[in-house]
């Protein structure tokens, strides 16, 4: 039972390179999150999805694309990569009103 | 957009202690949840906490909802290392949606030996 699945676990990109993070849940869930985690600010909405074919923006989206084509999978894309955007990112998935399920995290460097 | 707000930031204890964090803010939230997360992982799901006044307890760990919904407390009985790490309130936002969940920027909390 994997739960929520992200790849890749570690990123070195060079600023304006670009990169896709994949997000891959097998819990049958509608909704589904990117987060950024950065010291001292907690957990910061990026984008989300709330089903299939479906994306909306979060608090901090600039600099960010998002694609939801399968229930699954929640694709985060970095189109040019800046060294503000060095993080660590969570995916996560909920199935109804309450509790969300984590992937382990993207720890991305940009340098 | 609603904010939650936690205290302490940091919470350095020894063993056996006990502790209390907090989680305030100045919107009435539907629910919220206490996630603890460790080093090098997601945060993972401790309670979810719905009705004002209400008291959850998880072995040494008690959480309780303000009658008013508005804030949160988590109570750590005779603290042990095993418990360190980042303590995360989760709140629904308002505004329509139900689908987003807006964090707190957490209590990281070191128990030492």
């Amino acid at each position: 039972n994997a739960g929520v699945t992200q790849t890749p676990k570690f990123r070195v990109l060079k600023t304006g390179q670009s990169m896709t993070l994949l997000c891959a849940q097998d819990m049958n869930h509608e909704y589904m999150y990117w987060y950024r985690q950065d010291p001292g600010m907690g957990l910061r909405l990026i984008h989300y999805s709330v089903g299939e074919g479906t994306t909306a923006k979060g608090e901090v989206p600039d600099g960010y694309n998002v694609s939801r084509l399968k229930k699954q999978n929640f694709l985060l894309g970095l189109e040019s990569a800046a060294p503000s955007q060095t993080s660590v990112y969570f995916c996560a998935s909920r199935g109804g009103i309450v509790r969300a399920f984590f992937g382990q995290g993207t720890r991305l460097t940009v340098v | 957009t609603q904010l939650l707000e936690q205290s302490p930031q940091f919470l350095s204890i020894q063993e056996g202690e006990n502790l209390t964090v907090y989680c305030n803010s100045s919107s009435v939230f539907s629910s919220l949840q206490w996630y603890r997360q460790e080093p090098g992982e997601g945060p993972v799901l401790l309670v979810t906490v719905v009705t004002g006044g209400e008291v959850k307890k998880l072995k040494r760990l008690t959480f309780q909802f303000g009658d008013a919904r508005k804030d949160s407390s988590l109570h750590i009985t005779a603290a042990q290392p095993g418990d360190t790490g980042l303590y995360l309130c989760a709140g629904p936002y308002s505004g329509g949606s139900n689908y987003k969940l807006t964090f707190g920027k957490g209590t990281l909390l070191t128990v030492n030996p």
